[in-house]
Formats: C-alpha cells, sequence, structure tokens
C-alpha cells in the first residue's frame, strides 16, 4: 500500500543511548518532515526536508538530527537520548504544489 | 509566524448532542490552507478537511460541518447529533502556501468525549 512507513512503532531507551527513526514513502513526495508530539501541546516539527540531501531545522530541532540521503527516506536521530525526548514521532510527506499531507502511523518512544 | 489556537481543551458531551470545536488562527499571508485532522484513541491521524484562503464557503459532509470566516480568522468544526465513535483528539492546522518549509503547525488539540 503507497503511504508514509514509520520503523520501529515502538521502542524503550535508556538515557544516553542513541537510535534512529525510520520514514520511508513511495509516493515520489518532495517535502518530508518529523514532528513530535506530547500531552497538550499538538504536533511540533523538529525537522524538515524539502528534497533529496537537504534538511532544514523547524520548531523543536535540540537533541535531534536528520538526514535524506535518498528521496524516499527520511531518518531521524538521536544521538544521546533524554527523557525530555518521550515523545510520540510522526513523519509526514507531501508532493510540490499540493497540499496533502501523508502521515505515517506515529512511533512512540519512551526514554527511561 | 503562523499560529493555531484551540482554546477547548476538553470537551465532554452526551450521545446524540451536536458540538462545535474552535479554531482560531494567526497568519500574515494571504495564501493559505487550514485542516483538521481525527486522532482515535489508536494514535493515527486521520484527515477530515483541508480549506484553501480563498474558498470561504462552508462545507458539510455528513454529520460534520465546518464554518470558515476571515473576519474573524476562525475556522470552527461542528459534529450534528454526536456519536461515541467521534470520542477522539481533533486538531487543526494551518499552513502558509508562501514560506519555505510549507509544514503544518497545529493547534494544542481538542479532546471530545462523546458519552453513551
Amino acid at each position: 500500500n503507497a503511504g508514509v512507513t514509520q520503523t520501529p512503532k515502538f521502542r524503550v531507551l535508556k538515557t544516553g543511548q542513541s537510535m534512529t527513526l525510520l520514514c520511508a514513502q513511495d509516493m515520489n513526495h518532495e517535502y518530508m518532515y518529523w514532528y513530535r508530539q506530547d500531552p497538550g501541546m499538538g504536533l511540533r516539527l523538529i525537522h524538515y526536508s524539502v528534497g533529496e540531501g537537504t534538511t532544514a531545522k523547524g520548531e523543536v530541532p535540540d537533541g535531534y538530527n536528520v538526514s535524506r540521503l535518498k528521496k524516499q527516506n527520511f531518518l531521524l536521530g538521536l544521538e544521546s537520548a533524554a527523557p525530555s525526548q518521550t515523545s510520540v514521532y510522526f513523519c509526514a510527506s507531501r508532493p510540490t504544489g499540493d497540499w496533502g499531507y501523508t502521515f505515517g502511523s506515529g512511533t512512540r518512544l519512551t526514554v527511561v | 509566524a503562523q499560529k493555531v489556537t484551540q482554546a477547548q481543551t476538553e470537551i465532554s458531551v452526551v450521545e446524540k448532542e451536536d458540538v462545535t470545536l474552535d479554531c482560531v488562527y494567526e497568519t500574515r499571508d494571504t495564501t493559505y490552507y487550514l485542516f483538521w485532522y481525527k486522532q482515535p484513541p489508536s494514535g493515527e491521524l486521520v484527515f477530515l478537511i483541508r480549506r484553501n484562503s480563498f474558498d470561504e464557503q462552508n462545507e458539510i459532509s455528513g454529520r460534520y460541518s465546518w464554518n470558515f470566516q476571515k473576519s474573524t480568522s476562525s475556522f470552527n468544526f461542528t459534529i450534528t447529533a454526536s456519536q461515541v465513535v467521534d470520542s477522539a483528539v481533533y486538531f487543526c492546522a494551518l499552513s502558509e502556501a508562501l514560506g519555505s518549509a510549507r509544514q503544518l503547525t497545529f493547534g494544542s488539540g481538542t479532546q471530545l468525549t462523546v458519552l453513551p
């Protein structure tokens, strides 16, 4: 099925550990986004990409890095996880010139 | 900078009641898009509607209706004859057409509980 796939769906990390969240889309979309969702705060933009090889900071980028080496994949990295990064992470994509965003099903990350 | 405010944190109604979810937005762009998403307890985001800033016609889809008023920068969502399955968190969001990122900016969400 076409869409946005996030891997993994759940993860528990210890403080200080690192991990990478993978977002993959098969719709040839140019734009990709990483959001985090925290209770009472809606979704906030972490980083985004407007095309292969490009990335930029969003509203809450600290503690995260991203890469978009291939157009279909957008990776979100946590180099040294902190409890404050406990959240649900959503990836989204959209094509150029269209405002039809497609969201992944989310990754629930807990940092203990 | 764009901003979306959903002042109602939680709403509780009894089944079959009508309920309106408020959304107020701020933007300096003249071209923008407004959205509503539903997030049921399962956690995924379900797209409900998209509206561009040049189309102020109200829209009705079954029990759902949306009232867009540019004069008050509001894009309110009404559920008529609510059902238990409508229980979810509802997000209003805005995307400015001219920004480089063209990202969605979300409100903080309204938790709707429909009681049987």
